[in-house]
This record gives structure tokens, sequence and C-alpha cells, in this order.
């Protein structure tokens, strides 16, 4: 199983700041890697796909970098409505989630 | 308008058996494959399985194989996942989602099951 692993596990950042997530993986998955954001009480949001394609709708202050086993998440300058838990999945073997990184409100 | 609409909470006992449904709409439901994701609580995501309604093919994680069964029927537009005797370690929020390009842009509003005596 490819075992995704998030850092930070927790961002405290304030509106305006430009937040940097990173995901790495245990093996190889090529540009196999999605980003979605979670906020309480809803339902995931697919936010990048194939580590650099943003998904329709969602903002460009949205980006997404990488290959192989080191993906990064960007958001260039935070909203309000960008704190939330964001995960990293991989679909190269079958389908995993890495931990989250929840960016907080400093 | 692509809609996924999942079927109520559910509170269960421990041995009970449960299956929660996803009905899609919008879109031609047999086309598609739908995925099945675990939220334990105050917990991250974790991938169960998926099915491609069209022939019923199913795969799952290798942690989810023999605890749940992944199931659909496509007359009716609806996925189901079901347990046949819950334990007090499936209390859950569970999401469905819809497959399109190898990505999953399209999720249920969750379900959440609690097991508890």
């Amino acid at each position: 199983e490819i075992v995704l692993t998030q850092s930070p596990d927790t961002l405290s950042l304030s509106p305006g700041e430009r937040a940097t997530l990173s995901c790495r993986a245990s093996q190889s998955i090529s540009s196999f890697l999605a980003w979605y954001q979670q906020k309480p009480g809803q339902a995931p949001r697919l936010l990048i796909y194939d580590a650099s394609n943003r998904a329709t709708g969602i903002p460009a202050r949205f980006s997404g970098s990488g290959s192989g086993t080191d993906f990064t998440l960007t958001i260039s300058s935070l909203e309000p409505e960008d704190f939330a838990v964001y995960y990293c999945q991989q679909r190269s073997n079958w389908l995993t989630f890495g931990g989250g990184t929840k960016v907080e409100i400093k | 308008e692509v809609q996924l609409v999942q079927s109520g909470a559910e509170v269960k006992q421990p041995g009970e058996s449960l299956k929660i449904s996803c009905k899609g709409s919008g879109y031609s439901f047999t086309n598609y494959w739908i995925g099945w994701v675990r939220q334990m609580p105050g917990k991250g995501l974790e991938w169960m399985g998926i099915i491609y309604p069209s022939d019923s093919e199913t795969r799952y994680s290798p942690s989810f194989q023999g605890q749940v069964t992944i199931s659909a029927d496509k007359s009716i537009s609806t996925a189901y996942l079901q347990w046949s005797g819950l334990k007090a370690s499936d209390t859950a929020i569970y999401y469905c989602a819809r497959r399109s390009n190898n990505n999953y842009f399209y999720w249920g509003q969750g379900t959440l099951v609690t097991v508890s005596s």
C-alpha cells in the first residue's frame, strides 16, 4: 500500500498569507495525486487533480506542483473561507489519502 | 445537475445489519464508478471500495475486504454499502463519490452511522 505523509499537521496563518502544504508518497506515484479541501460538516471538495490541474470552479490562488514522491499545495493568499483541512490522495496504486493538514487562523 | 443523495443518519446496535444508499441523478448512472469513503469521528478519510454500476464490478480496499459489501441497482440509479454485523468501530460518516476521468469531483452529503448499545 502506498502511504502518503502530509506535513505539517497544523498550519497557523493569517488571512492574506501564503500557505504551503506538503505531501510525500512512500513510492513514486508519477503525477497521480489529488488535493481535497474539507470543512466541518461538509463533504470533501476536489481542488487539484493530477498534481497540478485545478478542478472546475477552483480559484486561481490554489495551485499544485510536484511529481514522483514529493508534492505541494500552495494557497497564494489565504481567504477566510480557506481555513479548513486539506487531504492529498493518490490513485497510482488503488486509492489512499494522506492524514490531512489543518490550516487554522493564527 | 449531477447529484449524489445519500440516505439519512442511522443508529444501530452492535451485531445488527445495515444498508445505506447513494442515489445518483443528472447523469448516466451506469457510466461512472461510484466509491465509498469512511471518516471516523475526528479522523481522516479512507477509501473503502468502488463499484461500476453497469456490470457491478467491485473493488475493495484490503482494509475493508470482507467487512462490507458494495452493490448497485442500476434500475434505480442507486449504490449501496452494507454490513451484516455492525461493530462500535463502524461508527463514522460514510460518503459516496462519483469518479470521472479518474478523479472524484461529485460527492454525496454523507451518512452518519452510529453503532452503540
